[in-house]
């Protein structure tokens, strides 16, 4: 049973540059949540997109979006990148939308700008 | 919004030793506990979870307990292994804002062989 997976495991941009991260949910999961994981700190909550939709959305500037495909995987794209952007991102996957499913995550993307 | 916080940030056991790692949140509306282990260059992985109607829960060498009252949860974590060696962070969510999960800022467990 495949997990989540994303790609790629690493990537260093330069500021001003735009990035997009992918992501794979889980088998059987139609939904799919972005976290952003400062170095020595939890993750934070980006966006969650199900069926193709931004359903709910983080604390984060529209310089962040994202994009859920017809089967279900996920983009994350960062535009005008700021050095604060370096950090580890991380796709969750859950069986649905509803409130206080399990998530389960991937490895993540380590992005570093430089 | 919602606030975890989570004690310690560090914690060394001697192999075969017990570790409790706390957390405490601030939104009474928050039902639903995870807690997630984290090792070096891998995502968060689910350990255990527990929802707010229980009062404690337990899988083999980890028990979670939640005191809804006093708005704080632990993880138990009996007869240590080396492998249990990992990030381990705590999790919060309610209702009303849908699966956006609030995490703690981790706790680093070493277990001494």
């Amino acid at each position: 049973d495949a997990g989540v997976t994303q790609s790629p495991t690493h990537l260093i941009k330069t500021r001003g540059q735009q990035v997009t991260l992918r992501c794979s949910p889980k088998s059987g999961h139609d939904t799919v949540s972005w976290y952003q994981q400062a170095l020595g700190q939890g993750p934070q909550f980006i966006f969650q997109y199900y069926e193709e939709e931004e359903r709910q959305r983080g604390n984060f500037p529209d310089r962040f979006s994202g994009h859920q495909f017809p089967n279900y995987s996920s983009e994350l794209n960062v535009n005008a990148l700021l050095l604060g952007d370096s950090a580890l991102y991380l796709c969750a996957s859950s069986a649905s939308v509803a409130t206080n499913e399990k998530l389960f995550f991937g490895s993540g993307t380590q992005l570093s700008v430089l | 919004g919602e606030n975890v916080e989570q004690h310690p940030s560090t914690l060394s056991v001697q192999e075969g030793d017990s570790a409790v790692i706390k957390c405490t949140y601030s939104d009474s509306a928050s039902n639903y506990f995870p807690w997630y282990k984290q090792e070096l260059g891998k995502g968060p992985q689910l350990i255990i979870d527990i929802r707010s109607n229980v009062g404690e829960k337990k899988d083999q060498r980890i028990a979670v307990t939640l005191n809804k009252t006093a708005k704080h949860f632990s993880l138990h974590i009996t007869e240590t292994q080396p492998e249990d060696s990992a990030v381990y962070f705590c999790a919060a969510s309610s209702g009303y804002t849908g699966n956006q999960f609030y995490f703690g800022t981790g706790t680093s467990l070493t277990v001494i062989p």
